[in-house]
């Protein structure tokens, strides 16, 4: 099975912050991961397909790189908006698998 | 517009069989463009995939529940179903359904979730 590492578990950072999460498998995955975007209390956002492919709607803030076993994910000017948990997720062979996620929170 | 929305009980008792129900408006559950699947979420722990229904019947499983789970389509309900057996209080969690586009075998539009509580 392919597991899917998400670092750090927790980030803090301030408004305006450039940072960086970063999600790895433990085999090449080629592009098929994305990521998403949890608040509180509400089911997961879609932000990024196939690795680095903006959804509709997301801001450009948002973007994705990556391929085989590295990825991340990097927020530009980081907006109060932007504090939640983000998670990866994998798609190999019809299975699917989360990273355990990455907290950004509020420095 | 596509709305998921999944329904349920709320509170099982440990061995029970879980069984919900995921209703789907805005576009048909057979059609080639949709696959559709079950995620859940323990209280404050991460996501975990459960499992994804795919054309022709052909349903895919997490590894470690793959014993206990079966998912299913009744189409003329427009509906995506879960049944899990056995259940013990791991199981509870948020339960969410979601459709899996296609092209980019990625969660695109979730339901709200609904909440299974396990407990005797």
């Amino acid at each position: 099975d392919i597991q899917m590492t998400q670092s750090p578990s927790t980030l803090s950072a301030s408004i305006g912050d450039r940072v960086t999460l970063t999600c790895r498998a433990s085999q090449s995955i080629d592009y098929w991961l994305a990521w998403y975007q949890q608040k509180p209390g509400k089911a997961p956002k879609l932000l990024i397909s196939k690795a680095s492919t903006l959804e509709s709607g997301v801001p450009p803030r948002f973007s994705g790189s990556g391929s085989g076993t590295e990825f991340t994910l990097t927020i530009n000017r980081l907006q109060p908006d932007d504090f939640a948990t983000y998670y990866c997720q994998q798609w190999n062979a019809y299975i699917q698998t989360f990273g355990q996620g990455t907290k950004v929170e509020i420095k | 517009q596509l709305q998921l929305e999944e329904s349920g009980p709320g509170l099982l008792k440990p061995s029970e069989t879980l069984s919900l129900t995921c209703t789907v408006s805005g576009v048909s559950i057979s059609s080639n463009t949709n696959y559709w699947g079950w995620i859940r979420q323990p209280p404050g722990k991460g996501l975990e995939w459960i499992g994804t229904t795919y054309k022709s019947g052909s349903n895919y499983y997490s590894p470690s529940l793959k014993s206990r789970v079966t998912i299913s389509e009744d189409s003329s309900k427009n509906q995506l179903s879960l049944k899990v057996r056995s259940v013990t209080a791991a199981d509870t969690a948020v339960y969410y359904c979601a459709r899996l586009v296609t092209a980019t075998l990625v969660f695109d539009i979730w339901g709200q979730g609904t909440m299974v509580t396990v407990s005797s």
